[in-house]
């Protein structure tokens, strides 16, 4: 079984509309959670961070992170064509020890003007 | 954005060749990565430091090397290349809280 799982998608979606992207895991130990985007071409940018339970919110984007459930979500309000990029999933255990750090497969998302 | 510079950005080799892929960065940070990304599945760890002269293996196995003499670069070295080495390798570095990603280096291997 992996350790994180994520629907590859493609997602399409108008503009405008609200997109939620999501990835299970399953390792109980995990803390930190965190979301990438990865535009065509580029490496992935650090999008969202999260430690343990609950939501973060920065702007049209919401992190949310239910451990009891072993889900983690990300929304995407009002969602613009500049956001068409492939989200990417990760978490750990310890925010130091960085080399094990999970992904997930990454999810492309295409917002149509 | 992040100052982390990868050479080549896109490589078409023959088989049995030796490869260097370059990784730079500028920001000062002690731990680096190299991971492998391929299509439809998760980025995989292939090596780590954790500052000069320390080098580990990730979690997914590679014939490829390391070496981190200087703190600002962490070449990756084939010996020699083969097709099963086609992918995308992305280097990164970070600091307490984040890891910065490079641009990728797409290698091909024919």
């Amino acid at each position: 079984q992996k350790e994180v799982e994520q629907d590859p998608g493609p997602l399409s979606v108008p503009e405008g509309a609200i997109v939620s992207l999501n990835c299970t895991y399953s390792n109980s130990a995990f803390q930190y959670f965190m979301w990438y985007r990865q535009y065509s071409r580029k490496g992935p940018e650090l999008l969202m961070y999260t430690y343990s339970s609950g939501n973060k919110e920065d702007g049209r984007f919401t992190a949310q992170v239910d451990k009891s459930s072993k889900y983690i979500s990300l929304f995407i309000r009002d969602s613009q064509p500049s956001d068409s990029a492939t989200y990417l999933c990760a978490m750990t255990r310890s925010i130091t020890g960085a080399n094990n750090l999970f992904f997930g497969t990454g999810t492309r998302l295409t917002v149509i003007p | 954005e992040a100052d982390i510079y990868q050479t080549p950005r896109y490589l078409v080799i023959g088989t049995g060749k030796k490869i260097t892929l370059e990784c730079s960065q500028t920001m000062g940070h002690d731990k680096m990565y190299w991971y492998q990304q391929d299509p439809g599945m998760e980025l995989h760890l292939i090596h780590y430091s954790y500052g000069v002269n320390s080098t580990e293996k990730g979690d997914l196995s590679s014939e490829s090397t390391v070496s981190r003499i200087r703190t600002e670069h962490f070449p990756l070295t084939l010996e020699s290349a083969r097709p099963s080495h086609t992918s995308q390798y992305l280097c990164a570095s970070s600091d307490p809280r984040e890891q910065f990603f490079g641009p990728g280096t797409r290698l091909t291997v024919l």
